[in-house]
């Protein structure tokens, strides 16, 4: 069975301080995609990137990073010099080879505070 | 950018009554699906939809549930007799190919059972 953790609940940051937010996953699966999604206070989901399991190398846009690690099973993400508009429900999510739907954590809600 | 469109954007029901919530995905994609997030809870998978027919779908979804593609635009969830727990936000989504490629979901439909 698939499974994402995301063990922290709620974060509170500072405008301008980084922060990551963290992701673990599980599965069975040798062939796997993830994939962080935000949610911000309107409601919806954007997303944000996808990596598959092939693909270790670290990913940067902008002031968000990706660090994706087969070896802890985690795919943690952080923000540089976090804004107030960073503020959200960060997701992330995990799906198999095939068509298989998105298994989601929990989220991680990020309060950015001026 | 072309994006998933859902409306209504918030749907307020009698307990009992039908609902039907509709989605316009993005218009290459192939595969659709429907997400469910009941208040400060992960988003849940409920269906895929391929080829005019149910790919998957979760416990969630059971006989109350239906999906239809009732024209080359639109995809529907239908809810045949509402209940108090059903009241979440439903997220349709649509990807290309199949799920491994990006799901890019819509602003959701808040729905409200009374």
């Amino acid at each position: 069975a698939q499974k994402v953790t995301q063990a922290q609940t709620e974060i509170s940051v500072v405008e301008k301080e980084d922060v990551t937010l963290d992701c673990v996953y599980e599965t069975r699966d040798t062939t796997y995609y993830l994939f962080w999604y935000k949610q911000p206070p309107s409601g919806e989901l954007v997303f944000l990137i996808r990596r598959n399991s092939f693909d270790e190398q670290n990913e940067i846009s902008g002031r968000y990073s990706w660090n994706f690690q087969k070896s802890t099973s985690s795919f943690n993400f952080t923000i540089t010099a976090s804004q107030v508009v960073d503020s959200a429900v960060y997701f992330c999510a995990l799906s198999g080879p095939g068509n298989t739907p998105l298994v989601f954590g929990k989220g991680t809600r990020l309060s950015v505070i001026a | 950018e072309p994006e998933v469109t859902q409306t209504p954007s918030h749907q307020v029901t009698q307990m009992g009554q039908e609902v039907i919530l509709r989605c316009v995905p993005i218009s290459n994609h192939l595969y659709f699906y429907w997400y469910r997030q009941i208040l400060g809870q992960k988003v849940e998978f409920l269906v895929s939809f391929y080829n005019n027919e149910i790919s998957e779908k979760s416990e969630i979804f059971d006989d109350q549930f239906s999906v239809e593609r009732p024209d080359g635009s639109n995809f529907t969830l239908k809810i045949r007799s509402t209940k108090l727990e059903d009241s979440a936000m439903y997220f349709c989504a649509s990807s290309e190919y199949d799920s491994n490629q990006p799901q890019h979901f819509g602003d959701g439909t808040r729905l409200s059972i009374l």
